[in-house]
This record gives C-alpha cells, structure tokens and sequence, in this order.
C-alpha cells in the first residue's frame, strides 16, 4: 500500500519569508498529487494537484509545486508567506493501482507571524 | 465550483444511539463519495468508499456494522454511526468525486461528540 510522508509537522514563518513543505510518497507507479490547505475551523480545500504532463504546478494563492519522479517527491512552495496563509496543509496520493481512493499525508501545522 | 455539504455540522449524542450524517454534492452527481475521520491534530485517515448502487467499500479496521454507509443517489450519501461511544467522537469528512474526474471535493465535517 502506498504512504505518504511530510516530515514538517509545523512550521512557524515570518511573513515575506519563503517557504517550503516536503511530500514523499512511497508508490513507484503513475500517481495524481494534491495538495489541500484546511484553514482554521474551515473544511479543505485544494490549493493544487497534478495528473501529468509540466511538474511544476502552479495553484492558487501564489502556491506551486513540484513533481520529481525520481525523487518520489512533490514539495510545495511559497516565495512569501503571508499571516493568511496560517493553517493545515495535506499532501495526498492517489495511486494509479488505488482506484479514487486518496492517501494522505500526516499534515503541516503552518503558522505566520506578523 | 463543486460544492459538497454535511449535515448537520456539529451533533451531540448519548452513548449507546445512532448519528445519521448526511453528504451530498449540490452542483453535481458524484458516483463516488468517501468518508474520512480525522482526529486533532491528525491528518484524515479513510474510512470507506462508497459507489452509488453498491455496498461500501471499507479500509482495514474500519467496522462495517458499527459504520453504517449508504449511496442511495448520485447525490447523497449517509454515514450511520450505530451505538455510538465516547471513542468515536470525532471529525468525519466527506468527500465527492465527479464522474470521469479524478478530483475530490471535500465536505466542510461534522463534529461528533459522545457523552
């Protein structure tokens, strides 16, 4: 079964400063990536997701990630965070084997600060 | 956008009674719907996978006389927490997914507390 790894559990950020969070899968097949950002007290949402074709995704809020297949990894960025961005941020799998179903990762609590 | 709703939003029971949660897609049919349970501070953790006209698909550990889980309609699917105890108080999510597109719309949860 696959699995999804983000080694940041949280992270805290001055606003303006650049940002970075890790996502590892474990699937050696063709997948579809997501990324979903859950704000405070509020369901999730997706920021960006990829299917094939460019690894470099971009999203909304200025976000944008990248696919590297040899590295089984699709990193999110952000080249200046603001305090609006403080949340929850999932990456999720879905592995061509693995029909709709979804793999998440354990989460990246990302606080701001003013 | 696709848009997903539960209801209700927020339910407090007694131990030993059954919750229905409600998700329905508003703006599309969506031939499957998934349930997630995330706990603080957790990330969601699937529970089962439901096709419209079929029985639910069901993850490991997951019992499925306890999760009762229902797709009557392409826009409708029902989670049972049957004899509920403090231990399954948690967050549930949905999910839909349009037909022929491999996207997941999320539900906002519902908030489970048993007394």
């Amino acid at each position: 079964a696959q699995s999804v790894s983000q080694h940041n559990h949280h992270v805290i950020l001055s606003e303006a400063a650049s940002l970075e969070l890790g996502c590892n899968y474990s699937y050696g097949g063709t997948v579809n990536l997501f990324w979903y950002v859950q704000y405070p007290g509020q369901h999730l949402q997706l920021l960006l997701k990829y299917f094939s074709g460019d690894p470099l995704v971009k999203g909304i809020k200025g976000f944008e990630a990248e696919f590297i297949k040899s590295k089984f990894s699709f990193n999110l960025r952000k080249p200046s965070v603001q305090w609006s961005d403080t949340a929850e941020y999932f990456c999720a799998v879905n592995a061509g084997n693995a029909g709709n179903m979804l793999t998440f990762g354990g989460g990246t609590r990302l606080m701001v600060k003013p | 956008g696709a848009v997903v709703s539960q209801h209700p939003s927020w339910v407090i029971c007694k131990s030993g009674t059954s919750v229905k949660i409600e998700c329905r897609s508003l703006d599309f049919q969506a031939t499957t719907m998934f349930w997630y349970r995330q706990f603080p501070k957790q990330s969601l953790m699937l529970m089962a996978t439901s096709n419209e006209g079929s029985k639910a698909t069901y993850e490991q550990g997951v019992e499925k006389d306890k999760f009762l889980i229902n797709h009557a309609s392409l826009t409708l699917s029902t989670l049972t927490v049957t004899s509920a105890h403090p231990e399954d108080s948690s967050f549930y999510i949905c999910s839909a997914r349009p037909s022929l597109n491999n996207e997941q719309f999320f539900g906002p949860g519902t908030r489970l507390t048993v007394l």
